[in-house]
């Protein structure tokens, strides 16, 4: 079975500081590894994914993450929050268990900016 | 190219009613997958299908609960006699292959059970 835990569901940063959201996951299967942003009332926009090509991911608005198995860690950062950064934060995983890859979510964590 | 396409929106019904919510993929995509979010929760894996056929419903609540995506057509999810617990955000997801290619998510229904 996968699994993820998002450690922090609430993080608070200074608008310019450094942003580090945690993602750990557990799969028995190679991973896809997934960053989605959700705006209030929103769907759910991809940051970027980690499909076992090379473990550091850049996405968009200045995002990337490191894939690091030894660790089973995907960590979300970006060297300066802006203030449209706010939003929640989901971390994924999937892999292809019975022919079916449907994505495990955290619980997401809670990013404010403040100025 | 229109993304994906959830309506309605916000959906308000009372106990006992049933809840019909619809999905159209985006263009060319043939895999559709619902998700539910409960409040301060991640979204949860409901059910899988590509056109014709249900791949995974391993997420579903055995009753009440059921999806279709027909040949033609939205994707569809019915709830049918809902209780106060359905009342929950709802999202379609769509990619062409797999969805450890590329999914896209609608911008969801909020369902409220009153």
């Amino acid at each position: 079975a996968q699994s993820v835990t998002q450690l922090g569901s609430h993080v608070s940063v200074s608008e310019g500081a450094l942003v580090l959201l945690r993602c750990n996951y557990s799969s028995s299967v190679p991973p896809y590894l997934f960053w989605y942003v959700q705006y209030p009332n929103q769907g759910l926009q991809l940051l970027l994914k980690y499909t076992s090509a090379a473990t550091l991911v850049k996405g968009i608005n200045g995002f990337e993450a490191e894939f690091k198995k030894s660790e089973t860690s995907f960590h979300l950062t970006k060297p300066s929050a802006h203030m449209r950064d706010a939003a929640e934060y989901f971390c994924a995983v999937s892999g292809s268990q019975g022919g079916s890859e449907k994505l495990v979510f955290g619980k997401g964590t809670k990013l404010t900016v403040n100025p | 190219n229109a993304g994906v396409m959830q309506n309605p929106r916000h959906l308000v019904r009372r106990r006992g009613q049933e809840a019909r919510l619809r999905c159209s993929p985006m263009k060319g995509h043939s895999h559709v997958y619902w998700y539910r979010q409960l409040p301060e929760e991640g979204l949860k894996f409901m059910v899988y299908l590509q056109k014709e056929n249900i791949i995974d419903e391993s997420g579903m609540p055995k009753e009440r609960f059921s999806a279709e995506f027909p040949k033609e057509g939205p994707s569809i999810l019915r709830i049918q006699q809902v209780v106060r617990g359905d009342s929950a955000a709802y999202f379609c997801a769509s990619s062409p292959r797999t969805m450890n290619t590329e999914a896209f998510f609608g911008q969801g229904t909020r369902l409220t059970v009153v």
